[in-house]
């Protein structure tokens, strides 16, 4: 069954450091997405990205975040400076079809530990 | 969109036993809502999601009643067994003419036990 892959699966980092968490969606996917989770907390839409470029994003996805497709089959998310209350899980998500009503496929999860 | 969210934070059942996870919801335009899984350590799953012309949509041993009076939709898991126990999430996308976004409920944790 085709799924939604991310590496790491855990991730810690000093604050102000540059992260890059990665994802490979499923291959014939056309929208991806970026989602947050902070512990004990829902999830957080971050930002959706289709043909190329963000279709929208939230209020959380500011300066410090970007999203790159740099080879057709990755899909990541960069925080330039990551402060502590970006420790979170980040979830990626893709799903196929143009229109709503479209399901979308959620990966594992990376653990972003900021310390 | 607006506001997604959930009656229950935690509801424990007794194996076998059937479990109804509830999701209210306040945008009376919205037309489509899903029903999604999260164990611990994994991704939200779907489960199931039901369409505004339906009241009532069925899978395997799952069910989602959607009440657009009061704006409340549930979701009943018969028969539960210790592999449901799960945080269980409504969701509906925030725009009307596309799917590019996600909105959560809080989640309700499910505890099922022998």
């Amino acid at each position: 069954e085709p799924e939604v892959t991310q590496t790491p699966s855990h991730q810690v980092t000093q604050m102000g450091q540059e992260v890059i968490l990665r994802c490979v969606p499923i291959s014939n996917h056309l929208y991806f997405y970026w989602y947050r989770q902070i512990l004990g907390q829902k999830v957080e839409f971050l930002v959706s990205f289709y043909n190329n470029e963000i279709s929208e994003k939230s209020e959380i996805f500011d300066d410090q975040f970007s999203v790159e497709r740099p080879d057709g089959s990755n899909f990541t998310l960069k925080i330039r400076s990551t402060k502590l209350e970006d420790s979170a899980m980040y979830f990626c998500a893709s799903s196929g079809q143009t229109g709503r009503d479209t399901e979308a496929f959620f990966g594992q999860g990376t653990r972003l530990t900021v310390v | 969109g607006e506001n997604v969210g959930l009656h229950l934070p935690t509801l424990s059942v007794q194996e076998g036993d059937n479990s109804i996870i509830n999701c209210a919801y306040s945008n009376s335009a919205s037309d489509y809502f899903i029903w999604y899984k999260q164990e611990s350590g994994k991704g939200p799953q779907f489960i199931i999601d039901i369409r505004s012309n339906m009241d009532k949509r069925q899978g395997q041993r799952v069910t989602v009643l959607l009440n657009k009076t009061v704006k409340h939709l549930s979701l009943q898991i018969a028969a539960t067994q210790p592999g449901d126990s799960a945080v269980y999430f409504c969701a509906e996308p925030s725009h009307p003419g596309g799917y590019n976004k996600l909105i959560f409920g809080a989640g309700t944790r499910l505890a099922v036990h022998p």
